[in-house]
This record gives C-alpha cells, structure tokens and sequence, in this order.
C-alpha cells in the first residue's frame, strides 16, 4: 500500500541531544513538509522541500535541519540549540503542481527529559 | 498572502448538517480552498478543495461565496466519528508550495 511512514512514534531525548525524525514516502511525491505541533495548537510550518537536494525554510526552522538527498525521504533533525523541542511532528507529502491534497504520516511525538 | 480565519470551537448535534464557516478576504484568483480534518493525536485528513465552484464529495460539501473571500464546509449528517479539529487554508505562494496551517475549528458532535 501507498504511504507515508514516520519513526519513531515516540521518542524520549535528554537535553542537549540532536534527535532525527524518519519520513519516508512510497506515493512519488515531489513535494514534502515537516510540521510542529503544540499541545491545544495549529499546525506550524518547519521545513518544505519540492524536489530532491532543494529545501525551504518555514515559519519556526530555528533550531532544526533536513535534508533531501532521495526523492522517498526527507529525515528532520531537532538539534540541542532547539529551546523547547518537546512537541508532535507531522511529515506530509503531495504532489508538484497548483492542486493536489497533502498526505499526512501519523506522526512522532518527541519528548525531552 | 492570504490568511485563514475560523472559529475556535463549535457544537453540532448528531444527525444535524455541522457548517463550519471561514474567511479568507485576502485570497487571490488563483489560490484554492482546501479543508482537512485532525482527529486527536492522528495526522491531519484531507476532506475537500475548491476554487470558486461548489464542490461535493462523498465527505463534505464546500460552499465557496461569489467574491470568494469565505467558504463554508458542511458535514450533512454528523456523526460522533466526525468530531475532530478542522482546518480552512489557501495556497499560499505562487510555485513555492508552502502550505500554512492556522488554529482551525475544533468541531464537537453531541449524542
């Protein structure tokens, strides 16, 4: 089946640890997302790529890092200069072109100790 | 670019039609509604989008007004799998892709 997988569902990180999140999709997107949120909150953007080696900053990319060397996966790192990391990851994908629906992982739930 | 305006929460009871509204004044010709749903702890649902025509699919209807500056979704009958946090957002930059998400409406179906 067609998807997008996110790993770990739960992850537990000491302060001062960088941390990766895996996004890896089988639906030959080009575009892929990286999302924060907070409890009780919307959706922020992080990171966005729309094709392989090219990526974007968002609106909160402080603090983190990705990277897009295959068009399957786009990892995002949580480094230790990230102040307050503790949140619920989401990675989406979609197709290039105007229309076309976002396609969302489960998403990874990180929290630091 | 444009922005989303939605309500934070609303009640709909079940079996009623659930019409969770948005604004969008600053939209421009060729960005397009899309709505998506998150149910708790899951990730986010792509329910519908549109243009400037009305739009049904077997989920949801969008109700986009003429001068396009709001839309409404509506649920024609909602049931309690339907309670879940919605989100209204445009496409907001020309060929970059980038998909912002505001705080949506988190929609309670009552028995």
């Amino acid at each position: 089946d067609g998807g997008i997988t996110q790993s770990p569902k739960y992850l537990f990180r000491k302060e001062g640890q960088n941390v990766t999140l895996s996004c890896e999709q089988n639906l030959n997107h080009d575009a892929m997302y990286w999302y924060r949120q907070d409890p009780g909150q919307g959706l922020r953007l992080i990171y966005y790529s729309q094709i392989v080696n090219d990526f974007q900053k968002g609106d909160i990319a402080e603090g983190y890092s990705v990277s897009r060397e295959k068009k399957e996966s786009f990892p995002l790192t949580v480094t230790s200069a990230q102040k307050n990391p503790t949140a619920f990851y989401l990675c989406a994908s979609k197709h290039k072109g105007v229309t076309g629906e976002l396609f969302f992982g489960e998403g990874s739930r990180l929290t630091v100790l | 670019d444009a922005k989303t305006t939605q309500p934070p929460s609303m009640d709909c009871a079940e079996g009623r039609a659930a019409n969770l509204p948005c604004n969008h004044s600053t939209i421009s010709g060729n960005e397009y509604v899309y709505w998506y749903r998150q149910i708790h702890s899951q990730g986010p649902q792509y329910i519908i989008h549109g243009l400037k025509n009305n739009e049904t699919n077997e989920m949801a209807s969008l109700i986009i007004t003429e001068d396009r500056k709001s839309s409404t979704l509506i649920l024609p009958h909602a049931t309690l799998r339907d309670t879940a946090v919605y989100y209204c957002i445009v496409r907001v930059t020309q060929g970059a892709q980038k998909l912002v998400f505001g705080q949506g409406t988190r929609l309670t179906i009552n028995p």
